[in-house]
């Protein structure tokens, strides 16, 4: 079993849709958890890290639930600019070893 | 801030050649790590460092080799290519912190023919 699991898509959708990214971490001790974006051929970039409690920046929500061991991502009224894959990262404890899912990719369409 | 910065940007190498990929970052931070990014795999861990003269091995190290001699500076050693190693590699670092996430340079596109 991989240590984070992502669903690859592609995920579909037209402008303004929402739509929501699953991923599933399988080291119950882990201590940190993340949502890169990474655009075609370029670096991953963080784009916001989840906590315990949800949290929301603009358009996207991060919730984690730790007892099912699943982080999601919500993007609501989507732009074409949010096309790009969405990689699921944990950090299992010590020493800043992330671990990162293969991504799910995201097209958006007008 | 320049953050972090690989080079070369792109290599193509044979068989059995060696090469460093460099990487520098100007933002003083102690954790470093360098990662290959294949298709439908993820980035996996190469190897790491949590400060100058402290590195050790994620969970692909082999045929690879690193040192860090200052905080800036962290390069990637490929003793002898093998194709299996065509890749796309990336440097990042960060300050530290759980909720600190990395900072990553720009990658290096690596074929080994």
């Amino acid at each position: 079993r991989k240590e984070v699991e992502q669903d690859p898509g592609p995920f579909n959708v037209p402008e303004g849709a929402t739509v929501a990214f699953n991923c599933t971490y399988s080291n119950s001790a882990s201590q940190s958890f993340f949502w890169y974006r990474q655009d075609c051929r370029k670096e991953p970039k963080l784009l916001m890290s989840v906590y315990s409690s949800g949290n929301e920046d603009g358009r996207f929500t991060a919730q984690l639930n730790r007892a099912s061991q699943y982080i999601s991502l919500l993007i609501r009224d989507s732009k074409l600019s949010d096309s790009a894959t969405y990689l699921c990262v944990v950090n299992p404890g010590g020493y800043n070893k992330l671990i990162f899912g293969a991504g799910t990719r995201l097209a958006v369409h007008p | 801030n320049a953050g972090v910065t690989q080079t070369p940007k792109f290599q193509v190498l044979k068989t059995g050649q060696s090469m460093t990929l460099q990487c520098a970052q100007d933002m003083n931070h102690e954790y470093m790590s360098w990662y290959r990014q294949d298709p439908g795999m993820g980035l996996r861990l190469i190897h790491y460092s949590v400060g100058a003269g402290i590195t050790d091995q994620g969970e692909v190290p082999n045929g690879y080799n690193v040192s860090r001699s200052t905080t800036e500076d962290f390069p990637l050693r490929l003793l002898s290519a093998a194709p299996s190693q065509t890749s796309v590699y990336f440097c990042a670092s960060t300050s530290g912190g759980l909720n600190y996430g990395y900072t990553f340079g720009s990658g290096t596109r690596l074929t080994v023919v």
